[in-house]
């Protein structure tokens, strides 16, 4: 069974533009959850998709979204920007409900 | 919303060693609590997980316990090896049926030989 998958793994951008980071759940897992890792703030969770429905946002700024497409893939997309934002970004794969989430290996975002 | 304290931030401990880390949590109402095992530069990696139905739980060297009265449960690690060494979290589900985690800040372990 094909693990939880995440492009690219590395981006380096320029402050003022935006990027598209993509997650290919495990078969069958309706639900994908994207979470922001940084050395001073660990993990901080982002939004949570079930069956192409947003379910619950963390407390990040507008410029962050997300959309989860009819075969469960998962992109999530940050607009204009910040050095503040670089961290590694990582998605979980989950069947749904309280268990356990599978993660992918991360993108890890550069902002210069 | 839920909040997740985990204590303490580093732990060294020698080899052979037990090694105890603990989290709190603040929403009653949580149901799901795994631990995340992520070694230097890979993925977190669920090592053993805990129901609110059930106070404790063990797999080989490694042991949950949860205390719903006091929100508080903890990982004990025992005989410790080298390749323990990585950033433990602590998590627990929003309840509601959700899948979102909330994670304590995490604790390095290291293990000397």
């Amino acid at each position: 069974k094909a693990g939880v998958t995440q492009t690219p793994r590395y981006l380096i951008k320029t402050r003022g533009q935006q990027v598209t980071l993509s997650c290919s759940p495990i078969s069958g897992h309706r639900s994908v959850s994207w979470y922001q890792q940084t050395p001073g703030q660990g993990l901080q969770f982002l939004f949570e998709y079930f069956s192409e429905t947003q379910r619950n946002k963390g407390n990040f700024p507008g410029r962050f979204s997300g959309r989860q497409f009819s075969n469960s893939r998962s992109e999530m997309n940050v607009s204009t920007l910040e050095l503040g934002d670089s961290a590694l970004y990582l998605c979980a794969s989950s069947p749904g409900g309280p268990n356990e989430a599978f993660f992918g290996q991360g993108t890890r975002l550069t902002v210069v | 919303g839920e909040n997740v304290e985990q204590h303490p931030s580093t732990l060294s401990v020698q080899e052979g060693d037990s090694a105890v880390i603990k989290c709190t949590y603040s929403d009653s109402a949580s149901n799901y609590f795994p631990w995340y095992k992520q070694e230097l530069g890979k993925r977190p990696q669920l090592i053993i997980d805990i129901r609110s139905n059930v106070g404790e739980k063990k797999d080989q060297r490694i042991a949950v316990t949860l205390n719903k009265t006091a929100k508080h449960f903890s990982l004990h690690i025992t005989e410790t090896q080298p390749e323990d060494s990585a950033v433990y979290f602590c998590a627990a589900t929003l309840p509601g049926g959700y899948s979102t985690l909330t994670f304590g800040k995490g604790t390095m372990l290291l293990v000397s030989p």
